[in-house]
């Protein structure tokens, strides 16, 4: 069965950094394209970073020069860094499978406030 | 950036009734368009991909079609677990990767 488990979210202050994880398990991870979704409270749904099985890595404009995202193949793991955040990068972070967004994680809540 | 419409913002309508939702885009997504359903307090899930093929376990009464740059999630007769938001996403001219607004559709 494929999971997706996010973890590392809270209440940090503007300025302050954050490394989301995302836990993947029951697919062969290593091959497959992943990416970080948002949405803020009442929003929509925001795409905010790409990284496929090898080198290619996309952001979108709002995150651009902040967050990093990255991956470790031996443990299965994906991550956003996410540094200087601000009150609007408040939302709950989602890591998605693949090119059709397959599957999903249940969801991490960041807090952004002073 | 190609800009994702969907119409209508609300749509009401009960079970048995059937749901047309329209996502224009900003430009031709050459049918990299998908569809999405959240529940409240869920995350989001696949429906449609490549505007027409259902993902795995998703009931035949939904169907997409379209092309270019207009597309239709269709659900063909509501059942209750229905109610919820649909998101259209494109990955035809990307990045970014956009959404559309959604639609929620309630009875």
């Amino acid at each position: 069965e494929v999971q997706l488990v996010e973890s590392g979210g809270g209440l940090v202050q503007p300025g302050g950094s954050l490394r989301l994880s995302c836990a993947a398990s029951g697919f062969a991870f290593s091959i497959y394209e992943m990416n970080w979704v948002r949405q803020a409270p009442g929003k929509g749904l925001e795409w905010v970073s790409y990284m496929n099985s090898g080198d290619t890595i996309y952001y979108a404009d709002s995150v651009k020069g902040r967050f990093t995202i990255s991956r470790d193949n031996v443990k299965d793991l994906l991550y956003l860094q996410m540094n200087s955040l601000r009150v609007e990068d408040t939302a709950i972070y989602y890591c998605a499978r693949d090119q059709y967004f397959g599957y999903w994680g249940q969801g991490i809540r960041v807090t952004v406030s002073a | 950036e190609t800009v994702l419409t969907q119409s209508p913002a609300t749509l009401s309508l009960s079970p048995g009734e059937r749901a047309t939702l329209s996502c224009r885009a900003s430009q031709n997504v050459n049918n990299y368009l998908n569809w999405y359903q959240q529940k409240p307090g869920q995350a989001p899930r696949l429906l449609i991909y490549d505007v027409s093929n259902r993902a795995t376990g998703i009931p035949a009464r939904f169907s997409g079609s379209g092309s270019g740059t207009d597309f239709t999630l269709t659900i063909s007769s509501l059942e209750p677990e229905d109610f919820a938001v649909y998101y259209c996403q494109q990955r035809g001219d990307w990045p970014p990767i956009t959404f559309g607004q959604g639609t929620r559709l309630e009875i």
